[in-house]
């Protein structure tokens, strides 16, 4: 178990809807990741966010948004939901930013049919 | 931004065998290089990372060598046991961390 926790674990919608995940960094941890990995595929930084604040933007689309709160917690907000955005969601935290050892959580299963 | 190859796609050795996985990237400025491990419908979990200012690391059966002229790093298992089949990620990472497409490793028993 890393420490990091992310909610839901599975979630399965429809094309068109919305959806929020939620990750919980470890205790200390400042910074927290998003990343995307698709069926067999690799994985895809999409944002990071530093105290509160974004600190580097990666292959994230513009349906796609996240916020980190002042508890640290953050939240990855998916719109306009299509059948390629199913995919595993890993939400990673280290106590810094980048050059800093990360440390995933479980992940949610996002299925949109 | 960082682009980062990694090779071979899979690998399988048999038990006993050592395995090495290699990586190369493209930002001169990237100074961070982590292995990620990932069981099927896991989490990718760390298993040993490398400073730019190092030219090797070891953790028992695992170490990673970097050559930072050459811009790459690679990755060895030495005495594989079944147990190391997974899937090994590479990345590099300057203010943005990208990883390798991943190396799907089977040792065979």
């Amino acid at each position: 178990d890393s420490g990091v926790t992310q909610t839901p674990k599975h979630l399965i919608t429809a094309t068109g809807q919305r959806v929020t995940l939620r990750c919980s960094p470890r205790s200390g941890d400042l910074s927290v990741y998003w990343y995307q990995q698709s069926l067999d595929q690799g994985l895809q930084f999409l944002i990071q966010y530093y105290n509160g604040e974004e600190r580097a933007k990666g292959n994230i689309l513009e349906r796609f948004s996240a916020q980190q709160f002042p508890d640290l917690h953050s939240e990855l907000n998916l719109s306009s939901l299509e059948l390629g955005d199913s995919a595993l969601y890993f939400c990673a935290s280290s106590v810094r930013a980048f050059s800093y050892e990360q440390y995933f959580g479980p992940g949610t299963r996002l299925t949109v049919t | 931004g960082e682009n980062v190859e990694q090779h071979p796609s899979t690998l399988s050795v048999q038990e006993g065998d050592s395995a090495v996985i290699k990586c190369t990237y493209s930002d001169s400025a990237s100074n961070y290089f982590p292995w990620y491990k990932q069981e099927l419908g896991k989490r990718p979990q760390l298993i040993i990372d490398i400073r730019s200012n190092v030219g090797e690391k070891k953790d028992q059966r695992i170490a990673v060598t970097l050559n930072k002229t050459a811009k790459h790093f690679s990755l060895h298992i030495t005495e594989t046991q079944p147990e190391d089949s997974a899937v090994y990620f590479c990345a590099a990472n300057n203010n943005d961390m990208r990883f390798g497409a991943g190396t799907r490793l089977t040792v065979k028993p």
